[in-house]
């Protein structure tokens, strides 16, 4: 069965430092992947999709995604993290036929 | 207009009410979805609406009863409800091979 695994289900940083968030996929051809970022007492929002193409992968907000199929991977970062980046974030994979497999999510916490 | 919409934010029900979720998007997209979504927890798929036909339905129990009156709508009705029922309902739509889907704010449902 298909699965997304998000690595840590808390990350802690600094105001200012890297935002590193971990997520693995398992193996699906084609892999669209997806981070999603839920604020507090709202619905989902689409941070960046990785879908065909370039491998980086830009999106809202300054943050960025890297696939990297030989590792089945697809890390969510930002250099700079900045107090407003508090919140819930999951990584999917869509898996077709209108089924979306979300990982377990990560909340981000960030420290002034 | 990148809006969902759901009614209403919050609502609290007895075991024994009927009450009714409602969501809307004029985005023209053709595949809409109801998830549940536990605290701290990634969203689960309930149902899913395509060309407004039940296009999945993973196992939910009768007390859940979705309905799509048109392209633009979908309805939840609730129905002699559990208190394990009480999550946050959250609405979504899709439109393409991608499946990139743009989420509502959500209900906060509580059963007492």
């Amino acid at each position: 069965a298909q699965s997304v695994t998000q690595l840590g289900s808390h990350v802690s940083v600094s105001e200012g430092a890297l935002v590193l968030l971990r997520c693995n996929y398992s193996s699906s051809v084609p892999p669209y992947l997806f981070w999603y970022v839920q604020y507090p007492n709202q619905g989902l929002q689409l941070l960046l999709k990785y879908t065909t193409g370039a491998t980086l992968v830009k999106g809202i907000n300054g943050f960025e995604a890297e696939f990297k199929k030989s590792e089945t991977s697809f890390h969510l970062t930002k250099p700079s993290a900045h107090m407003s980046d508090a919140a819930e974030y999951f990584c999917a994979q869509d898996t077709g036929g209108f089924k979306t497999i979300f990982g377990a999510g990560t909340r981000l916490f960030v420290k002034a | 207009d990148t809006e969902v919409t759901q009614t209403p934010k919050h609502l609290v029900m007895g075991m024994t009410n009927k009450k009714s979720l409602k969501c809307e998007q004029h985005m023209g997209h053709r595949a809409m979805y109801w998830y549940k979504q536990k605290a701290k927890k990634p969203p689960e798929l309930m149902f899913v609406y395509s060309y407004e036909k039940l296009s999945i339905n993973e196992s939910v129990p009768s007390r859940f009863s979705p309905e799509c009156p048109n392209s633009s709508l979908l309805n939840l009705h609730l129905h002699a409800l559990q208190p394990e029922d009480s999550a946050l309902y959250l609405c979504a739509s899709s439109q393409g091979a991608e499946n990139i889907q743009y989420f509502g704010a959500g209900t906060r449902l509580s059963v007492l």
